[in-house]
């Protein structure tokens, strides 16, 4: 079967780093998408990766490494504002994206 | 302000009620879709339209039925529920449908509670 994996739940203090960690097992692969998403609301397009690497857009970079079928989020400087759940999300071989519950992020003062 | 929006954002209904939920999208885009999120779980994706043509249906129960009358409003119709079906209801577009690197934009959700 098809699988997502990432933590349940993060606590982290404001304006420190934090890294979320997303592990997979797809039928293939076509892309990874970070998503963000606060409580209530739309989630919302973090990122894409398709190579290995890091991807920098600002306080947020993502990782991935497809011959571990791995990818991390990482934050920087973090602000109470980024209190969220952080949705992975893995395009397969037939292009369905697979998604992973979300990591609730807790930013403490 | 999102570019999809949904209506309502909250609904109660009973298990014998009939209830559409409301989707348009302002993007331009030709591919839209519904997905159901419940506490703790990855996104199930229920329907997708592609030019307004359904290409996926993962095996959502019959009480769910999706109309998608052109590329920018997509309905999903609500009959005889069940308790489980409590959930957050998501739509989604994108400019093409299930495509490599193709973003999905999502709506705020309609918030479903069958009693």
């Amino acid at each position: 079967g098809q699988n997502i994996d990432q933590p349940t739940e993060m606590t982290a203090t404001e304006g420190a780093i934090v890294q979320i960690n997303c592990t997979y097992q797809t039928s293939g692969f076509n892309g990874l998408f970070w998503y963000q998403q606060h409580a209530g609301e739309a989630p919302t397009f973090l990122s894409y990766n398709v190579l290995d690497g890091l991807e920098e857009k600002g306080r947020f970079s993502s990782f991935l490494s497809r011959s571990k079928g791995y990818s991390y989020l990482l934050l920087k400087e973090l602000q109470m504002k980024d209190s969220a759940s952080y949705l992975c999300a893995v395009e397969d071989s037939n292009y369905q994206l697979i998604w992973g519950a979300g990591t609730k992020l807790i930013i403490k003062p | 302000e999102t570019g999809v929006t949904q209506t309502p954002r909250h609904l109660v209904m009973g298990m014998t009620n009939k209830k559409s939920l409301k989707c348009e999208q302002h993007l331009g885009h030709n591919a839209m879709y519904w997905y159901k999120q419940s506490a703790k779980k990855p996104l199930e994706l229920m329907f997708v339209y592609s030019l307004e043509e359904r290409v996926e249906n993962n095996s959502v129960p019959s009480r769910f039925s999706p109309e998608c009358p052109n590329s920018s409003h997509l309905f999903l119709h609500l009959h005889t529920l069940q308790p489980e079906d409590s959930a957050l209801y998501l739509c989604a577009s994108s400019q093409e449908g299930p495509n490599s690197g193709n973003t999905i934009y999502f709506g705020e959700g309609s918030w479903l509670t069958v009693v």
